[in-house]
C-alpha cells in the first residue's frame, strides 16, 4: 500500500486565493483526519470523517475552511479566500475504525503571501 | 512583527546511548496514550501505545511508560541510531480506542550525536 497520498506537496498562493488541498486515505481505513501544524500551535485536528461523513468539525478554524469527502478515497480541504496566517503545513491521516493508530501523508506545505 | 513560536524541549544523545522522552498530559479522562516521530518533512509516523490500565510496554528497542498518578508518560529509546533523530510527539486518546480525539503534545526534538 502506498500510505496516505496527499497533493500538492507544497503550495504558494496569493492572499485571497482559493487553495485546495487533496488527500487519498489508505484503503480499507474508514476514519480520515486532516491537522494543521504550525510553529505556534503545533499539531491540531481541523476535521475528522467516520464512512465519509464530517464527525467533528470544531477544529476548523473559520467560514474559509471547508471539507469534503465524496467518497471513500478521496477528500479536500479547502480555503477560500486564504490569508497569510494559513500559513502551514496540512495532514491528512486515516485509520481503521476502532484504531488507535492514524497513518498521515506527507503533507502539504502551504505558503500563503 | 516577529512571530514567537514553539521553542520544542531538546534532548542531544550519544549514538549508542539510551534516550528517555518525557511528556506530560492534561486529561486525566485519556484512555489511550500514542508515541509519534515525526522526521524532516515528513508526516508524524505511530511508534506505540499504551492502554491506560497497563502501566509499561515494550516494543522494538522502544519502551513506554505511563505514571496516571502524575499523568506522565515517557518513551525510552535504547541503543540510539542516527536513523532515531526526530521530534517525538505524546498523544493522549479519549475515544474508546479510537484515533478521532487525538491531542498532540508539542513534541521533543531528538538529535542523535555521532
Amino acid at each position: 500500500d502506498a500510505g496516505v497520498i496527499q497533493s500538492p506537496r507544497h503550495e504558494v498562493t496569493e492572499m485571497g486565493q482559493e487553495v485546495t488541498l487533496r488527500c487519498k486515505p489508505i484503503s480499507g481505513h474508514n476514519s480520515l483526519f486532516w491537522y494543521r501544524q504550525t510553529m505556534m500551535r503545533g499539531l491540531e485536528l481541523l476535521i475528522y470523517f467516520n464512512n465519509n461523513v464530517p464527525i467533528d468539525d470544531s477544529g476548523m478554524p473559520e467560514d474559509r475552511f471547508s471539507a469534503k469527502m465524496p467518497n471513500a478515497s478521496f477528500s479536500t480541504l479547502k480555503i477560500q479566500p486564504s490569508e497569510p496566517r494559513d500559513s502551514a503545513v496540512y495532514f491528512c491521516a486515516s485509520s481503521k475504525q476502532g484504531s488507535t493508530e492514524a497513518f498521515f501523508g506527507q503533507g502539504t506545505r502551504l505558503t500563503v503571501v | 512583527g516577529e512571530s514567537v513560536g514553539l521553542h520544542l524541549p531538546t534532548l542531544s544523545v550519544q549514538e549508542g546511548d539510551n534516550s528517555i522522552i518525557n511528556c506530560a498530559y492534561s486529561n486525566s479522562a485519556s484512555d489511550y496514550f500514542i508515541w509519534y516521530k515525526q522526521e524532516s518533512g515528513k508526516g508524524p509516523q505511530f511508534i506505540i501505545d499504551i492502554r491506560s490500565n497497563m502501566d509499561k510496554r515494550q516494543g522494538q528497542r522502544v519502551t513506554v511508560l505511563l505514571n496516571k498518578t502524575v499523568k506522565h508518560l515517557s518513551l525510552q529509546i535504547a541503543a540510539t541510531q542516527p536513523g532515531d533523530s526526530a521530534v517525538y510527539f505524546c498523544a493522549e486518546n479519549e475515544g474508546l480506542g479510537s484515533a478521532r480525539q487525538l491531542t498532540f503534545g508539542s513534541g521533543t526534538q531528538l538529535t542523535v550525536l555521532p
